[in-house]
């Protein structure tokens, strides 16, 4: 009965490079939500996917973020050319549907230098 | 979605219950109130929800005030893994996206 998967459990970058996170849904669900935690603060909304839709990408950022989620495979969150600021803990949840409950991978520690 | 208001920290000895309140006055009818925590950086936890009812389950129980405004999340015998952040979350019927704030931080003592 696994759970959210997220992989790689942490990412070291230097500066200009890309990032890819990877994210597989729990077994069943097709929805997939991206959040992003900066040192010391809350938890935000990045970016809502269904399989191969994304349905509401308000919260992500207006360059270098992009996200999908294909019809085969895992959800992938990619930061082009990442900057020092994007050193953060990127977490992805699932849910069976749109408006459910959403369960937490344990996240991904991106660290920037 | 409606916001919350929680004490920033609260204590607790363990094997006693603990007591987190949260305040959401500006609730709609349509709006579930939940319960998520975060246990030193890990991913959130799921822990609980509620519309109107008080709720149950293995993790905690949930008591929401007949007008809606505020809400409990009870641990019934803490343990020093329930040392965590806790956060109560307004989302409506509608809303796929958390809303999380800075939470409760419960330390929950030996």
């Amino acid at each position: 009965n696994a759970g959210v998967m997220q992989n790689p459990r942490h990412l070291v970058r230097r500066r200009g490079q890309e990032a890819r996170l990877r994210c597989s849904p729990m077994k069943g669900h097709s929805h997939v939500y991206w959040y992003r935690q900066l040192p010391e603060e809350g938890l935000k909304f990045m970016v809502y996917l269904q399989k191969e839709n994304i349905i509401d990408e308000s919260g992500m950022p207006k360059e270098r973020f992009s996200a999908e989620f294909p019809k085969e495979g895992p959800s992938i969150l990619r930061i082009q050319q990442v900057v020092r600021g994007d050193s953060a803990a990127y977490f992805c949840a699932s849910s069976f549907q749109g408006r459910e409950t959403q369960y937490f991978g344990p996240g991904t520690r991106l660290l920037v230098l | 979605d409606a916001k919350t208001t929680q004490p920033p920290s609260m204590d607790c000895a363990e094997g006693r219950a603990a007591n987190l309140p949260c305040n959401h006055s500006t609730i709609s009818g349509n709006e579930y109130v939940y319960w998520y925590r975060q246990i030193h950086s890990q991913g959130p936890q799921y822990i609980i929800h509620g519309l109107k009812n008080n709720e149950t389950n293995e993790m905690a129980s949930l008591i929401i005030t007949e007008d809606r405004k505020s809400s409990t999340l009870i641990l019934p015998h803490a343990t020093l893994r329930d040392t965590a952040v806790y956060y109560c979350i307004v989302r409506s019927r509608g809303s796929e996206k958390l809303v999380f704030g800075k939470g409760t931080k419960l330390t929950v003592n030996p």
